[in-house]
C-alpha cells in the first residue's frame, strides 16, 4: 500500500526576496526556542535561538520572534538566496529538559 | 572541532541482523543525543546521555534499542535484531554544559539505515 508520511508546509520564494517562516509551538510552559535548517542528506544544522523573556533576536540576515501570547515563532531570512533552500525546523525546550521537542518543518524553495 | 561525526554514513542490512551505530561527539560537550527522523514521525528523541550517564530513555522505542556511551567521545546505538520499520535516519548530536544563547545541540550527519 502506499505510505503516508508528514505534510510537510511549504513555501516558495523569489531569489532576493524576504522569506517569514512560521511555527506554533504546543507548550506554554515552554522558555526556550531554536531554529534549525536541514540540507537534504544532512544533519539539522542551528541558525538562531531566543529565550521566552525575548520577544525577538537577530542574527546574520536571519531575525527570531516569539509572540507568547498565541504560542507563536517566526523565522525571517532577508535577501533568501539559492542556499537557503531547505527544511526548517522549529524546537522547544521547558524547565530543567535538556531535550528538545521538534515540530514537523517547512520546505522552503527559493526560486532564481 | 570536524563536529559531530557518525559512521557508517549508510547501513543496509537483513531483517533479524544487530545493528550498531556510532557517534564521536565534540569534544568538550557533557550531553550527547540520539535521535531518529522518518517521514511518517520527523525528528525523534530516543534517548540523550549528560556526562557519560544516561537520563532519559523514554524514546526507545522497544528492547531491541540499546545505547552506550562508555566514555566522552564515543557512544553507540544498537538494534538487535533489527525490522524493516527500523529504516530511518538516526542522528548523533552533542552539546554543552549550560544554558547560554547559541550553545544549543550540534548534529552529525546522520546514518541513512535501510533493513530489507
Amino acid at each position: 500500500g502506499e505510505s503516508v508520511g508528514l505534510h510537510l508546509p511549504t513555501l516558495s520564494v523569489q531569489e532576493g526576496d524576504n522569506s517569514i517562516i512560521n511555527c506554533a509551538y504546543s507548550n506554554s510552559a515552554s522558555d526556550y526556542f531554536i531554529w534549525y535548517k536541514q540540507e537534504s542528506g544532512k544533519g539539522p544544522q542551528f541558525i538562531i535561538d531566543i529565550r521566552s523573556n525575548m520577544d525577538k533576536r537577530q542574527g546574520q540576515r536571519v531575525t527570531v520572534l516569539l509572540n507568547k501570547t498565541v504560542k507563536h515563532l517566526s523565522l525571517q531570512i532577508a535577501a533568501t538566496q539559492p542556499g537557503d533552500s531547505a527544511v526548517y525546523f522549529c524546537a522547544e525546550r521547558f524547565g530543567s529538559a535538556r531535550q528538545l521537542t521538534f515540530g514537523s518543518g517547512t520546505q522552503l524553495t527559493v526560486l532564481p | 572541532d570536524a563536529g559531530v561525526i557518525q559512521s557508517p554514513r549508510h547501513e543496509v542490512t537483513e531483517m533479524g541482523q544487530e545493528v550498531t551505530l556510532r557517534c564521536k561527539p565534540i569534544s568538550g560537550h557533557d550531553y550527547l543525543f540520539w535521535y531518529r527522523q522518518t517521514m511518517m514521525r520527523g525528528l525523534e528523541l530516543l534517548i540523550y546521555f549528560n556526562n557519560n550517564v544516561p537520563i532519559d530513555d523514554s524514546g526507545m522505542p522497544e528492547d531491541r534499542f540499546s545505547a552506550k556511551m562508555p566514555n566522552a567521545s564515543f557512544s553507540t546505538l544498537k538494534i538487535q535484531p533489527s525490522e524493516p520499520r527500523d529504516s530511518a535516519v538516526y542522528f548523533c548530536a552533542s552539546r554543552q554544559q549550560g544554558t547560554l544563547l547559541g550553545t544549543e545541540a550540534f548534529f552529525g550527519q546522520g546514518t541513512r539505515l535501510t533493513v530489507v
